[in-house]
């Protein structure tokens, strides 16, 4: 079964630090896709980021960049000179490419806190 | 282009009752897919509907049900609500499987 850890609960920084988010998943499939998810206070989950299981390559959008690294399972987010704007839950999630559907497997969030 | 719309956004319902929850999906989408959040539980799964067609479902009891309306839009039925029931009931669209979900802002439900 398809699994997702985010161990880190609660994270709390300065404003312009940098700050990264741990995702491990666990799966059995070789296809699949990984996503990066934001909720703000207001509740609606936000759209981040796909990747595809067979593409490791590194993304960065701005102040945001993403590590996949299949070896270790893991799909880490990096936010670079954080701002008060970035606090929120983070949430990682992974979708099985076998067995069609589009079920969204999450993690349990990551409350991310930017402080002045 | 407009985004995922779910109807209401808050409800308070009481034990036993039922209730229905509305998604109208991002146009041209075809996929529409429920979680439930609860801060016990997490986000978690219900079900996805793509062309009409419940292609997934969750672990949830029969008591949750969905379907899918020839203009994609979805409604959720919950029957003899329970107070465990209560939770921010997200809807997602997406083109296909193979493409990423964008939710809508969550019907709160609170069943007293």
């Amino acid at each position: 079964a398809q699994k997702v850890t985010q161990v880190q609960t609660e994270i709390s920084v300065v404003e312009k630090e940098d700050v990264t988010l741990d995702c491990v998943y666990e799966t059995r499939d070789t296809t699949y896709y990984l996503f990066w998810y934001k909720q703000p206070p207001s509740g609606e989950l936000v759209f981040l980021i796909r990747r595809n299981s067979f593409d490791e390559q590194n993304e960065i959008s701005g102040r945001y960049s993403w590590n996949f690294q299949k070896s270790t399972s893991s799909f880490n987010f990096t936010i670079t000179a954080s701002q008060v704007v970035d606090s929120a839950v983070y949430f990682c999630a992974l979708s099985e490419r076998t067995g069609g559907g589009n079920k969204l497997t999450f993690g349990t969030g990551t409350q991310l806190k930017v402080e002045l | 282009k407009a985004g995922v719309t779910q109807t209401p956004r808050y409800l308070i319902k009481t034990r036993g009752q039922q209730v229905t929850l509305s998604c109208s999906p991002i146009s041209g989408h075809r996929s529409v897919s429920w979680y439930q959040q609860t801060p016990g539980q997490g986000l978690q799964f219900l079900f996805e509907y793509f062309s009409e067609t419940q292609r997934n479902k969750g672990n949830f009891p029969g008591r949750f049900s969905g379907r899918q309306f020839s203009n994609s839009r979805s409604e959720m039925n919950v029957s003899t609500l329970e107070l465990g029931d209560s939770a921010l009931y997200l809807c997602a669209s997406s083109l296909s499987r193979d493409h990423e979900q964008y939710f809508g802002p969550g019907t709160r439900l609170t069943v007293t």
